[in-house]
Protein backbone atom coordinates (compact mmCIF):
# COMPACT_ATOMS: atom_id res chain seq x y z
CA UNK A 1 0.00 0.00 0.00
CA UNK A 2 1.50 3.46 -0.89
CA UNK A 3 2.17 5.69 2.02
CA UNK A 4 0.48 8.96 2.01
CA UNK A 5 2.01 12.51 3.09
CA UNK A 6 -0.25 15.53 4.39
CA UNK A 7 0.12 18.78 6.47
CA UNK A 8 -1.23 18.13 10.01
CA UNK A 9 -3.22 21.52 9.49
CA UNK A 10 -4.79 24.24 7.78
CA UNK A 11 -6.27 27.51 8.43
CA UNK A 12 -8.91 29.07 6.24
CA UNK A 13 -11.60 31.72 6.47
CA UNK A 14 -15.17 31.44 5.10
CA UNK A 15 -15.12 31.70 1.54
CA UNK A 16 -11.84 31.24 0.49
CA UNK A 17 -11.01 28.03 -1.75
CA UNK A 18 -8.63 25.44 0.31
CA UNK A 19 -6.03 23.42 -1.59
CA UNK A 20 -4.83 20.37 0.04
CA UNK A 21 -2.18 18.69 -1.26
CA UNK A 22 -0.98 15.05 -0.05
CA UNK A 23 2.19 13.30 -1.56
CA UNK A 24 2.30 9.31 -2.56
CA UNK A 25 5.59 8.91 -4.40
CA UNK A 26 4.91 5.09 -4.40
CA UNK A 27 1.36 4.93 -6.01
CA UNK A 28 1.18 1.44 -8.05
CA UNK A 29 0.06 1.85 -11.84
CA UNK A 30 -3.78 0.40 -10.59
CA UNK A 31 -4.08 2.20 -7.43
CA UNK A 32 -7.08 4.78 -7.33
CA UNK A 33 -6.60 8.05 -5.03
CA UNK A 34 -9.59 8.48 -2.80
CA UNK A 35 -10.10 11.84 -0.26
CA UNK A 36 -12.45 11.06 2.77
CA UNK A 37 -14.20 13.72 5.21
CA UNK A 38 -14.47 13.22 8.86
CA UNK A 39 -16.58 15.47 11.27
CA UNK A 40 -16.11 15.12 15.78
CA UNK A 41 -17.90 11.94 16.43
CA UNK A 42 -18.92 10.79 12.83
CA UNK A 43 -17.22 8.50 10.55
CA UNK A 44 -15.05 9.11 7.64
CA UNK A 45 -17.53 9.91 4.50
CA UNK A 46 -16.51 9.49 1.15
CA UNK A 47 -15.63 12.98 -0.60
CA UNK A 48 -13.65 12.07 -3.95
CA UNK A 49 -11.96 9.46 -5.86
CA UNK A 50 -10.36 10.02 -9.38
CA UNK A 51 -7.17 8.11 -11.10
CA UNK A 52 -5.83 11.21 -13.08
CA UNK A 53 -6.35 14.56 -14.25
CA UNK A 54 -9.12 15.95 -13.05
CA UNK A 55 -12.05 15.09 -11.60
CA UNK A 56 -15.00 17.15 -10.05
CA UNK A 57 -18.02 16.23 -8.56
CA UNK A 58 -20.70 18.53 -6.12
CA UNK A 59 -18.56 19.15 -3.20
CA UNK A 60 -14.53 19.27 -4.42
CA UNK A 61 -12.15 18.86 -7.06
CA UNK A 62 -9.21 16.51 -7.18
CA UNK A 63 -6.11 17.30 -9.39
CA UNK A 64 -3.76 14.88 -10.44
CA UNK A 65 -0.66 15.17 -12.30
CA UNK A 66 -0.16 13.29 -15.01
CA UNK A 67 3.25 11.29 -12.71
CA UNK A 68 0.24 10.68 -10.05
CA UNK A 69 2.80 10.81 -7.39
CA UNK A 70 1.02 14.25 -5.73
CA UNK A 71 -3.09 15.17 -5.49
CA UNK A 72 -4.50 18.15 -4.95
CA UNK A 73 -7.77 18.17 -2.99
CA UNK A 74 -9.76 21.43 -4.33
CA UNK A 75 -12.93 22.78 -2.14
CA UNK A 76 -14.29 25.73 -3.08
CA UNK A 77 -15.27 28.66 -1.48
CA UNK A 78 -15.32 27.10 2.05
CA UNK A 79 -17.48 27.73 5.08
CA UNK A 80 -17.73 26.60 9.17
CA UNK A 81 -18.84 23.57 8.19
CA UNK A 82 -16.13 22.60 6.33
CA UNK A 83 -14.17 22.59 9.55
CA UNK A 84 -13.06 18.58 9.53
CA UNK A 85 -9.97 16.01 8.89
CA UNK A 86 -9.46 15.37 5.43
CA UNK A 87 -7.91 12.13 4.37
CA UNK A 88 -5.94 11.07 1.68
CA UNK A 89 -5.65 7.43 0.61
CA UNK A 90 -4.09 5.33 -2.10
CA UNK A 91 -5.40 1.93 -1.34
CA UNK A 92 -5.21 -1.52 -2.88
CA UNK A 93 -9.22 -1.44 -3.17
CA UNK A 94 -8.99 -4.54 -0.64
CA UNK A 95 -8.97 -3.05 2.54
CA UNK A 96 -8.77 1.34 3.22
CA UNK A 97 -5.95 1.72 5.43
CA UNK A 98 -5.57 5.49 6.79
CA UNK A 99 -2.86 7.72 6.66
CA UNK A 100 -2.98 11.06 9.56
CA UNK A 101 -4.88 13.62 7.92
CA UNK A 102 -5.00 17.16 7.61
CA UNK A 103 -7.13 18.60 10.13
CA UNK A 104 -8.65 22.21 8.42
CA UNK A 105 -9.77 24.73 10.67
CA UNK A 106 -12.17 27.17 8.78
CA UNK A 107 -12.54 30.76 10.71
CA UNK A 108 -15.58 32.99 10.07
CA UNK B 1 -24.03 3.45 -1.23
CA UNK B 2 -24.46 1.16 2.16
CA UNK B 3 -25.93 2.28 5.28
CA UNK B 4 -24.48 0.98 8.58
CA UNK B 5 -26.10 0.93 11.83
CA UNK B 6 -23.72 0.36 14.51
CA UNK B 7 -24.64 -0.76 18.58
CA UNK B 8 -24.14 0.17 21.19
CA UNK B 9 -22.93 4.11 20.40
CA UNK B 10 -20.91 4.72 23.36
CA UNK B 11 -20.51 2.84 26.38
CA UNK B 12 -18.90 3.30 29.82
CA UNK B 13 -17.32 -0.22 30.91
CA UNK B 14 -15.59 -1.51 33.89
CA UNK B 15 -12.10 -2.69 33.22
CA UNK B 16 -11.84 -6.61 33.24
CA UNK B 17 -15.10 -6.51 31.13
CA UNK B 18 -15.82 -7.35 27.80
CA UNK B 19 -17.97 -5.02 25.54
CA UNK B 20 -19.36 -6.76 22.01
CA UNK B 21 -20.20 -4.21 19.25
CA UNK B 22 -22.83 -4.83 16.33
CA UNK B 23 -22.79 -3.64 13.21
CA UNK B 24 -25.64 -4.02 10.81
CA UNK B 25 -25.29 -3.37 6.68
CA UNK B 26 -28.86 -2.64 4.78
CA UNK B 27 -27.20 -4.53 1.50
CA UNK B 28 -24.75 -7.70 1.62
CA UNK B 29 -21.35 -7.45 1.48
CA UNK B 30 -18.14 -9.95 1.32
CA UNK B 31 -15.74 -8.14 3.70
CA UNK B 32 -16.53 -5.77 6.97
CA UNK B 33 -13.91 -4.05 8.76
CA UNK B 34 -13.61 -2.62 12.34
CA UNK B 35 -11.45 0.04 12.83
CA UNK B 36 -10.13 1.87 16.19
CA UNK B 37 -10.00 5.48 16.15
CA UNK B 38 -8.28 6.67 19.46
CA UNK B 39 -8.56 10.41 20.80
CA UNK B 40 -6.92 13.08 18.37
CA UNK B 41 -5.86 10.24 16.08
CA UNK B 42 -6.75 9.09 12.82
CA UNK B 43 -8.11 5.29 12.24
CA UNK B 44 -6.34 1.88 12.55
CA UNK B 45 -7.13 -1.16 10.91
CA UNK B 46 -7.76 -4.00 13.12
CA UNK B 47 -9.29 -7.08 11.42
CA UNK B 48 -11.13 -7.58 8.31
CA UNK B 49 -14.36 -10.09 8.95
CA UNK B 50 -14.72 -12.32 6.23
CA UNK B 51 -17.90 -14.21 6.08
CA UNK B 52 -17.66 -17.96 6.55
CA UNK B 53 -13.87 -18.04 7.54
CA UNK B 54 -11.95 -16.76 10.45
CA UNK B 55 -11.20 -13.03 10.54
CA UNK B 56 -7.59 -11.75 9.22
CA UNK B 57 -6.38 -9.53 12.06
CA UNK B 58 -3.44 -6.66 11.23
CA UNK B 59 -0.29 -6.54 13.02
CA UNK B 60 -0.61 -5.72 16.70
CA UNK B 61 -4.12 -7.03 17.36
CA UNK B 62 -4.99 -10.07 18.10
CA UNK B 63 -8.05 -12.42 18.39
CA UNK B 64 -8.03 -13.09 21.95
CA UNK B 65 -8.08 -9.36 22.52
CA UNK B 66 -10.73 -8.68 19.71
CA UNK B 67 -12.85 -11.43 18.70
CA UNK B 68 -15.16 -11.29 15.73
CA UNK B 69 -18.18 -13.12 14.33
CA UNK B 70 -19.71 -13.28 10.80
CA UNK B 71 -22.56 -15.36 10.87
CA UNK B 72 -24.13 -13.52 7.71
CA UNK B 73 -23.25 -11.01 4.58
CA UNK B 74 -24.88 -8.20 6.67
CA UNK B 75 -23.99 -8.41 10.35
CA UNK B 76 -20.96 -8.56 12.54
CA UNK B 77 -19.78 -8.19 15.69
CA UNK B 78 -16.47 -6.91 17.73
CA UNK B 79 -15.58 -8.02 21.17
CA UNK B 80 -13.20 -6.27 23.08
CA UNK B 81 -12.19 -8.33 25.78
CA UNK B 82 -10.52 -7.50 29.37
CA UNK B 83 -10.52 -4.21 28.37
CA UNK B 84 -8.26 -1.70 29.90
CA UNK B 85 -8.55 2.06 29.78
CA UNK B 86 -6.22 2.02 26.96
CA UNK B 87 -8.96 -0.16 25.18
CA UNK B 88 -10.64 3.86 25.61
CA UNK B 89 -11.20 4.42 21.51
CA UNK B 90 -13.92 4.82 19.10
CA UNK B 91 -14.40 1.46 17.05
CA UNK B 92 -15.87 2.14 13.92
CA UNK B 93 -17.27 -0.62 11.54
CA UNK B 94 -16.92 -0.18 7.70
CA UNK B 95 -17.66 -1.78 4.44
CA UNK B 96 -16.85 -1.27 0.81
CA UNK B 97 -18.61 -0.93 -2.85
CA UNK B 98 -17.89 -3.29 -5.18
CA UNK B 99 -16.41 -6.78 -4.97
CA UNK B 100 -13.52 -8.72 -4.97
CA UNK B 101 -10.13 -6.77 -5.61
CA UNK B 102 -11.65 -3.79 -7.50
CA UNK B 103 -9.62 -0.57 -6.43
CA UNK B 104 -11.95 2.12 -7.50
CA UNK B 105 -13.74 1.04 -4.07
CA UNK B 106 -15.61 3.59 -1.71
CA UNK B 107 -15.72 2.89 2.09
CA UNK B 108 -18.67 3.42 3.97
CA UNK B 109 -18.62 3.52 7.81
CA UNK B 110 -20.90 3.71 10.58
CA UNK B 111 -21.02 6.43 13.02
CA UNK B 112 -18.90 4.27 15.42
CA UNK B 113 -18.81 2.83 19.50
CA UNK B 114 -17.41 5.59 21.91
CA UNK B 115 -16.14 3.02 24.58
CA UNK B 116 -14.59 4.35 27.29
CA UNK B 117 -12.70 2.23 29.92
CA UNK B 118 -12.96 2.94 33.78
Amino acid sequence: LAKTTQPISMDSYEGQEVNITCSHNNIATNDYITWYQQFPSQGPRFIIQGYKTKVTNEVASLFIPADRKSSTLSLPRVSLSDTAVYYCLVGDGFKTIFGAGTRLFVKA
Amino acid sequence: SAVISQKPSRDICQRGTSLTIQCQVDSQVTMMFWYRQQPGQSLTLIATANQGSEATYESGFVIDKFPISRPNLTFSTLTVSNMSPEDSSIYLCSVESGTGRSRNTEAFFGQGTRLTVV
